[in-house]
């Protein structure tokens, strides 16, 4: 079945680090693929998405790049704040009348 | 525009007792969604509403859980008698009629604890 694998956490940079948090996928067709954050306290809220191969999601100066050969959406930004720290869900959706199937989520701690 | 309420945040009873959580939707979502997130989990899907009906109920273990969405709205996940192991998350999204089906709008989600 569908799956996807999530760099394990906990993250911890400092303020203005680059980060990036792996994620690698499974599926049986052409997924559109995201990355969800759940920040403390609330909910979870899509943060980027992209739907097809070599197609690049950005938000919030976050981006992430569907590579179908490697089957991978690693989440990246170039200089992370202290307001970035949450945990990042990478998720697929294989086809409309799937699921969406989260990874298991990677924690980001960012100090000052 | 609201977003999808959950109540209550917070739950503890002790093990074999009911317990019910409710979910409003966001205003024109056909779409619901319950999904269970254990600690250090992602989450996953219990049930999934279109209107008022389960279209996708096989993660839900029917012997002690159980949905409901009467009029396609609101919407109650009962657990009885509830276990030790029931202790988690449980997340109410939802997702508008005609939009990426991967985009879904969640609720702050209910924390249960049983003891």
């Amino acid at each position: 079945g569908d799956s996807v694998t999530q760099m394990e956490g906990p993250v911890t940079l400092s303020e203005e680090a680059f980060l990036t948090i792996n994620c690698t996928y499974t599926a049986t067709g052409y997924p559109s693929l995201f990355w969800y954050v759940q920040y403390p306290g609330e909910g979870l809220q899509l943060l980027l998405k992209a739907t097809k191969a070599d197609d690049k999601g950005s938000n919030k100066g976050f981006e992430a790049t569907y590579r179908k050969e490697t089957t991978s959406f690693h989440l990246e930004k170039g200089s992370v704040q202290v307001s970035d720290s949450a945990v990042y869900f990478c998720a697929l959706i294989d086809s409309g009348n799937t699921p969406l199937v989260f990874g298991k989520g990677t924690r980001l701690s960012v100090i000052a | 525009e609201a977003g999808v309420v959950q109540s209550p945040r917070y739950k503890i009873i002790e093990k074999k007792q009911p317990v019910a959580f409710w979910c409003n939707p966001i205003s024109g979502h056909n779409t619901l969604y319950w999904y269970l997130q254990n600690l250090g989990q992602g989450p996953e899907l219990l049930i999934r509403y279109e209107n008022e009906e389960a279209v996708d109920d096989s993660q839900l273990p029917k012997d002690r859980f159980s949905a409901e969405r009467l009029k396609g709205v609101d919407s109650t996940l009962k657990i009885q008698p509830a276990e030790l192991g029931d202790s988690a998350v449980y997340l109410c999204a939802s997702s508008s009629p005609g939009g990426d089906p991967g985009e879904l709008f969640f609720g702050e989600g209910s924390r249960l604890t049983v003891l």
